[in-house]
């Protein structure tokens, strides 16, 4: 069971926006950055977004970040079938004083 | 090539212990801390642990506190973690991971640098 909640799927068709939620508590998302991930099959993750909404260097501004409150959500705008592959967020724990992760969702383009 | 390369791994016997190596190359190791990530099919992402760049300051997950051991050899580029009295839910991925920091910050629990893992398997 992941400390932090995302849905195990998620679907769009080419150049759709979808979004993916996740869903901490006060001591994690509530009060810590939210970071996102994107892992493809047999690969590491790679870092997406840090900071809620930040893309490191290289990443298309077709992902997006946002964070309200003790929930985040990833954007994809303009999907494309190579984006269908697995995403997690993640975000500090102050209670655990780690970093924890959400179950990831896995996205389908139809 | 910037990279983080995992050794060690294998299949080892409950109660068992077991060393894990990450060798770091293509960045100045030493001004980075440094984490063990697990990845399992039922469970997911799961952070292991993570060491500061003095080896200053080192956590846990409760899942391992008090068996593993993180530590580091910055003159090796070198990330270790001592696994001991293993169980068999800690079969895993281990990914060895690099924290992320730009433009003078650092960001604890972003990781923008994984090796490739190594699996640990325990079981009788």
């Amino acid at each position: 069971q992941s400390v932090l909640t995302q849905p195990p799927s998620a679907s769009g068709t080419p150049g759709q926006r979808v979004t993916i939620s996740c869903s901490g508590s006060s001591s994690n998302i509530g009060s810590n950055s939210v970071y996102w991930y994107q892992q493809f099959p047999g690969s590491a993750p790679k870092l997406l977004i840090y900071g809620n909404n930040q893309r490191p260097s290289g990443v298309p501004d077709r992902f997006s970040g946002s964070k309200s409150g003790t929930s985040a959500s990833l954007a994809i705008s303009g999907l494309r079938s190579e984006d269908e592959v697995d995403y997690y967020c993640a975000a500090w724990d102050d209670s655990l004083s780690g970093p924890v992760f959400g179950g990831g969702t896995k996205l389908t383009v139809l | 090539d910037v990279q983080l390369v995992e050794s060690g791994g294998g299949l080892v016997q409950p109660g068992r212990s077991l060393r894990l190596s990450c060798a770091a190359s293509g960045f100045t190791f030493g001004h980075y801390a440094m984490h063990w990530v697990r990845q399992t099919p039922g469970k997911g992402l799961e952070w292991v642990s993570g060491l500061s760049w003095n080896s200053g300051n080192m956590a846990y997950a409760d899942s391992v506190k008090g068996r593993f051991i993180i530590s580091r050899d910055n003159a090796r580029s070198s990330l270790y973690l001592q696994m001991n009295s293993l169980r068999a839910e800690d079969t895993a991925l281990y990914y060895c991971a690099k924290e992320y920091c730009s433009g003078g910050n650092c960001y604890q629990g972003a990781f923008d640098l994984w090796g490739q893992g190594t699996t640990v398997t325990v079981s009788s």
